[in-house]
């Protein structure tokens, strides 16, 4: 069975520090997704970033970065100069398979990160 | 946005009553999720479906059921509400191996 582990429940960070949200998945496949999302205090979630088992490649939007992992089944989410603005629940979740191989591309999440970034 | 819609977004309930949860997309979306989201879990999957009349179970689906007599309409049924049930629930579509969630659904059973 697969598994997303956010071991952070909760991050307090001042503005403009760099914070890092930590995230550790288990699966039996060799073909999966994990993506990221974010949860402000308005409810929604927002979907922020996804990445396939077979791209290693970090990834760089604006302020966001995200380190993937596979030797070490993590999929890292960077924020640089955090602002306010960030101070949401962040969710990293894993799909294994996709619609080909019928896995139905149902996702497991973690049970989140609460990030706070005051002024 | 990917034009997903929930009614009702609150809705409070006695224990016992059947309660019916509505997603509806209006872009022809095969695949539809039905998730829920409680403290200390993060999100699970309740049901989902590949297709009209296509449906499957998830991690959490005993007391749940669903339909999907269209393709636009994803319906969440708890034949009994109970204290145990009370959540926020999220519908999803999945598109190009993504998905993409409903504003969500506030179910309180008293």
């Amino acid at each position: 069975a697969q598994k997303v582990t956010q071991a952070q429940t909760e991050i307090s960070v001042v503005e403009k520090e760099d914070v890092t949200l930590d995230c550790v998945y288990e699966t039996r496949d060799t073909t999966y997704y994990l993506f990221w999302y974010k949860q402000p205090p308005s409810g929604e979630l927002v979907f922020l970033i996804r990445r396939n088992s077979f791209d290693e490649q970090n990834e760089i939007s604006g302020r966001y970065s995200w380190n993937f992992q596979k030797s070490t089944s993590s999929f890292n989410f960077t924020i640089t100069a955090s602002q306010v603005v960030d101070s949401a629940v962040y969710f990293c979740a894993l799909s294994e398979g996709g619609i080909l191989t019928g896995g139905g591309n149902k996702l497991t999440f973690g049970t989140g990160t609460q990030l706070k970034v005051e002024l | 946005d990917a034009g997903i819609t929930q009614s009702p977004r609150h809705k409070v309930t006695e224990t016992g009553t059947p309660v019916t949860l509505r997603c509806h997309q209006t872009e022809n979306h095969r695949y539809m999720y039905w998730y829920r989201q409680d403290p200390g879990h993060g999100l699970r999957l309740i049901h989902y479906s590949y297709g009209v009349k296509d449906t499957d179970k998830g991690e959490v689906s005993d007391g749940y059921s669903v339909s999907r007599s269209k393709t636009e309409d994803f319906l969440l049924t708890l034949e009994s509400a109970t204290s145990s049930q009370t959540s926020v629930y999220f519908c999803a579509i999945m598109t190009r191996n993504e998905q993409f969630f409903g504003p969500g659904t506030r179910l309180t059973v008293l």
